[in-house]
């Protein structure tokens, strides 16, 4: 059974303290992501990772960075986390193929910061 | 990179009647098109996909149009049922380099 975990899935942080969202995948995926969505928004891309120690921006990465040191593993951290930084973040990865990138979802992680 | 617009944000439906979101894209190139429904409080899942070699795709009361020359696609669901409320989102893919591009979601509300 193919599956993205997520750790926490909740957690509550004051501002200024530093937050480590752990993903992980059992599907052997060579590309992992993380997005945030903030209430009836869309998916937001804060960054990829096509491999392990191969991370690039996507398109919201100021205040985040990751860290991908095995394939199954990427973990999101927050270094100082700010009020706006409240929001669900969704860990997902794909097999990418000739034809097709389907992306597996995470559950997600609610982080609230005060 | 991509960009997708989709609409409408919010569709609000008669139990038993069709729903249409409709997405443009811009890269020529993007030949993969998912759509992936996310129900409140849950992760996004993939529901269709249409691939840029095929025009129409359906899967029981889904069905997907792509019309390339248009920069063009769709979901169609027919015979809309209380458990199609959900937020749906359309996303366009050049599979060269995984990055999935997402709309920004259309909230679907099917009336009793």
């Amino acid at each position: 059974d193919m599956k993205v975990t997520q750790m926490p899935r909740y957690l509550i942080k004051r501002m200024g303290e530093n937050v480590l969202l752990e993903c992980g995948q059992d599907m052997s995926h060579e590309t992992m992501y993380w997005y945030r969505q903030d209430p009836g928004l869309g998916l937001q891309l804060i960054y990829i990772s096509y491999d392990v120690d191969s991370n690039s921006e996507g398109d919201i990465p100021k205040g985040y960075r990751v860290s991908r040191k095995k394939r199954e593993h990427f973990s999101l951290i927050l270094d100082s986390a700010k009020t706006n930084q409240t929001s669900v973040y969704f860990c997902a990865s794909s097999l990418p193929g000739k034809d097709y990138a389907e992306q597996f979802f995470g559950p997600g992680t609610r982080l609230t910061v005060l | 990179g991509e960009q997708v617009e989709q609409l409408p944000s919010i569709l609000r439906v008669q139990e038993g009647s069709s729903a249409s979101i409709n997405c443009s894209y811009e890269d020529s190139a993007s030949n993969y098109f998912p759509w992936y429904k996310q129900e409140p409080g849950e992760n996004p899942k993939l529901i269709i996909d249409i691939r840029s070699n095929m025009e129409r795709k359906q899967i029981q009361e889904l069905i997907v149009l792509l019309d390339k020359k248009a920069k063009r696609f769709s979901l169609h669901i027919t015979d809309t049922q209380p458990g199609d409320s959900a937020m749906y989102f359309c996303a366009a893919s050049v599979n060269s380099n995984n990055r999935i591009f997402f709309g920004d979601g259309t909230q679907l509300v099917v009336k009793p």
